[in-house]
């Protein structure tokens, strides 16, 4: 069965430090990932998109990672600010979209 | 702003009345989407249009009934809701990708909708 599980589901950190939110998928076959930021009253807006062969993605203060053979992602924030706090998916995309149900970051000042 | 406007961003209904949502996109995509978003699940595919035509329908009940008239407007229809169709409605837009699969949605702000 194609599922996408994130873990954390929720986690508290203080404005500064780094936080590293994780994503697992049981899908197959694989065409590319996506993490999504979707602050509280808004629609979902895309961070990354990382493909098979691609290992790392940047985007400022996000990084995110691909292992493509353990099936992970991870999405590192690093010295996150008060902005930070909203809900991070993952989506990976197989031949539908199969999205996680999300990890809820709050920062603190 | 994405350039994906949700009308209204709230609403508060009875299970015998009948409403609708709308949905406009301002990016020149081909490809519209509605999900239902549920608290501590992923989100739920529920209607796809391509080029103005339905090309995907997940089993949604027949309380939901979308339409498209244009490639920058969507509707969703409600009628006789139920308690359990309280959730956040969103709307999302695309290019349709000339090779299959999903290039990047593009969301709205989303409806909240509360059943009583």
């Amino acid at each position: 069965k194609n599922q996408v599980e994130q873990s954390p589901q929720s986690l508290i950190i203080l404005e500064g430090k780094n936080c590293t939110l994780q994503c697992n998928y049981t899908v197959s076959p694989f065409s590319n990932l996506r993490w999504y930021k979707q602050d509280t009253g808004r629609g979902p807006v895309s961070l990354t998109i990382m493909t098979f062969s691609e290992n790392t993605k940047s985007n400022g203060r996000y990084t995110a990672t691909l292992d493509a053979d353990t099936k992970q992602s991870s999405l590192h924030i690093t010295a996150s600010q008060l902005s930070d706090s909203a809900s991070y998916i993952c989506v990976v995309h197989t031949d539908k979209l199969i999205f996680g149900t999300g990890t809820r970051l709050q920062v603190f000042p | 702003e994405t350039g994906v406007t949700q009308t209204p961003r709230h609403l508060v209904m009875g299970m015998t009345n009948k409403k609708s949502l709308k949905c406009e996109q301002h990016l020149g995509h081909n490809a519209m989407y509605w999900y239902k978003q549920s608290a501590k699940k992923p989100l739920e595919l529920m209607f796809v249009y391509s080029l103005e035509e339905r090309v995907e329908n997940n089993s949604v009940p027949s309380r939901f009934s979308p339409e498209c008239p244009n490639s920058s407007h969507l509707f969703l229809h409600l009628h006789t809701l139920q308690p359990e169709d309280s959730a956040l409605y969103l709307c999302a837009s695309s290019q349709v990708p000339t090779s299959g699969g999903y290039n990047e949605q593009f969301f709205g702000p989303g409806t909240r909708l509360t059943v009583l």
